[in-house]
């Protein structure tokens, strides 16, 4: 089946360094999501991406939608102590025949970060 | 976005028993889902539950060991059957966002099984 490979698995950085992070699949994705779960909740979206070589920020969150459409990254610029958490990148792959999406959303490995004040 | 609560939010079952997991959405929703986070793991969607019809179960799981319900547009409900410490994980409901690309969770149920 389709699998979203995401690096780094972990990060450790100090206060105020930029972050980059990256999802690739083998397959096309129609949608890219990435989120970011905190412990104990459940994750919460922090940018949607739906065209290929979109490119999109929230706050200081960056996010594109890969030119193939197999690969997605977020940039967190500045970083700050509250960024900790594990994100997940997602995406609606591309149905077999046809060109619409699906609805299942599958998840990335997931990439720790740990920022030190 | 949908605000979505799951009720409990944490348990601690005995091996053998069964946990029902309620999801309760703000809005009426077509599709509900339910995800397994499994310990330092991503998720995983167990099965999409729709109103009025069976659930779609994804390879790996099946209806005896992860019955749902979906008696309405705003609720759904999953229940592990006969656990077993392998049970142990993250259980999460989610439903999309108008768009029907986006996905919105819930808090999530962290269950362990001794």
């Amino acid at each position: 089946g389709q699998q979203l490979n995401q690096s780094p698995q972990s990060m450790f950085i100090q206060e105020g360094e930029d972050v980059s992070m990256n999802c690739t699949s083998s397959s096309i994705f129609n949608t890219w999501l990435w989120y970011k779960q905190d412990p104990g909740e459940g994750p919460v979206l922090l940018i949607a991406l739906y065209k290929a070589g979109e490119l999109t920020s929230n706050g200081r969150l960056t996010a594109q939608f890969g030119i193939t459409r197999k690969d997605s990254f977020l940039n967190i610029s500045a970083s700050i102590p509250s960024d900790v958490g594990i994100y997940f990148c997602a995406g609606h792959p591309k149905k077999a025949e046809g060109g619409g999406a699906t609805n299942k959303l599958i998840f990335g490995t997931g990439t720790l970060l740990a920022v030190q004040p | 976005s949908a605000v979505i609560s799951q009720k409990p939010s944490r348990d601690i079952c005995q091996r053998g028993t069964s946990l029902t997991i309620q999801c309760q959405v703000d809005s009426q929703v077509t599709m509900m889902f339910w995800y397994r986070q499994q310990p330092g793991q991503s998720l995983t969607l167990i099965a999409t539950a729709n109103q009025g019809s069976e659930a779609t179960y994804e390879s790996g799981f099946v209806i005896d060991k992860f019955p749902i319900s979906r008696p309405n547009l705003t609720f759904s409900t999953l229940t592990v059957s006969n656990m077993s410490p392998e049970d142990s994980s993250i259980y999460l409901c989610s439903v999309e966002g108008l768009m029907n690309t986006e996905a919105f969770f819930g808090q999530g149920t962290r269950l362990t099984v001794v």
